[in-house]
């Protein structure tokens, strides 16, 4: 069974970059795409962006220009970089898992608490 | 920009009886590669992830008792929960795949809760 897990600080000031990695247990990386989703407190979901295991990426185009999404296939990992960061940032992060020729994510982590605040 | 518009934002019914969310799209949910609709339905509990219930707007999720259905094609959808149990209490979201693009996009959420 795979398994997703998010790690980063969960404190970043304003105008800096927030940077999280996504760590892929129990199966591997390859073969897949592997996405990022937020949160803000009480709010509802935003796709951020994917990744292909090859490289390829798409984002979400509120958030082009300030998102970048990598992967590191020999470490099993893919990680987020959002920069410019603001309180409107302040969100749970997830990371997911989209199956190709299946267009929806059906594998979460348990998602991080990213703070913006100085 | 894709808009996702659920309906209603909250919802109360009691134990038994029959639940309904509709979720409508202002583009076509037609993943091209298979003429199938590429809208998922997806409930979440405070504290945790979203838990994909159904998927191709209709086809439910391995483990993901029968109560739960979904139906719709084009850009109208729902979720139907036949008999409201405790434990389906939560916030339930669609979510669209715009192959073309291509991206996803949310819908806003609609609270369950038990009269």
């Amino acid at each position: 069974q795979v398994q997703l897990q998010e790690s980063g600080p969960g404190l970043v000031k304003p105008s800096e970059t927030l940077s999280l990695t996504c760590t892929v247990s129990g199966g591997s990386i390859s073969g897949y795409y592997w996405g990022w989703v937020r949160q803000p407190p009480g709010k509802g979901l935003q796709w951020i962006g994917y990744i292909y295991y090859r490289g390829s990426t798409y984002y979400n185009p509120s958030l082009k220009g300030r998102v970048t999404i990598s992967i590191d296939t020999s470490s099993n990992e893919f990680s987020l970089n959002l920069s410019s960061v603001t309180a409107a940032d302040t969100a749970v992060y997830y990371c997911a898992r989209v199956t190709s020729g299946a267009p929806w994510f059906d594998t979460w982590g348990q998602g991080t608490l990213v703070t913006v605040s100085s | 920009d894709i808009v996702m518009t659920q309906s209603p934002d909250s919802l109360a019914v009691s134990l038994g009886e029959r639940a309904t969310i509709n979720c409508k799209s202002s583009h076509s949910a037609l993943y091209s590669s298979n003429n199938r609709n590429s809208l998922a339905w997806y409930q979440q509990k405070p504290g945790h992830p979203p838990k994909l219930l159904i998927y191709w707007a209709s086809t439910r999720e391995s483990g993901v008792p029968d109560r739960f259905s979904g139906s719709g094609s084009g850009t109208d959808f729902s979720l139907t929960i036949s008999s409201l149990q405790a434990e389906d209490v939560g916030v339930y979201y669609c979510l669209q795949y715009y192959s073309s693009s291509p991206m996803y996009t949310f819908g806003q959420g609609t609270q369950l809760e038990i009269k």
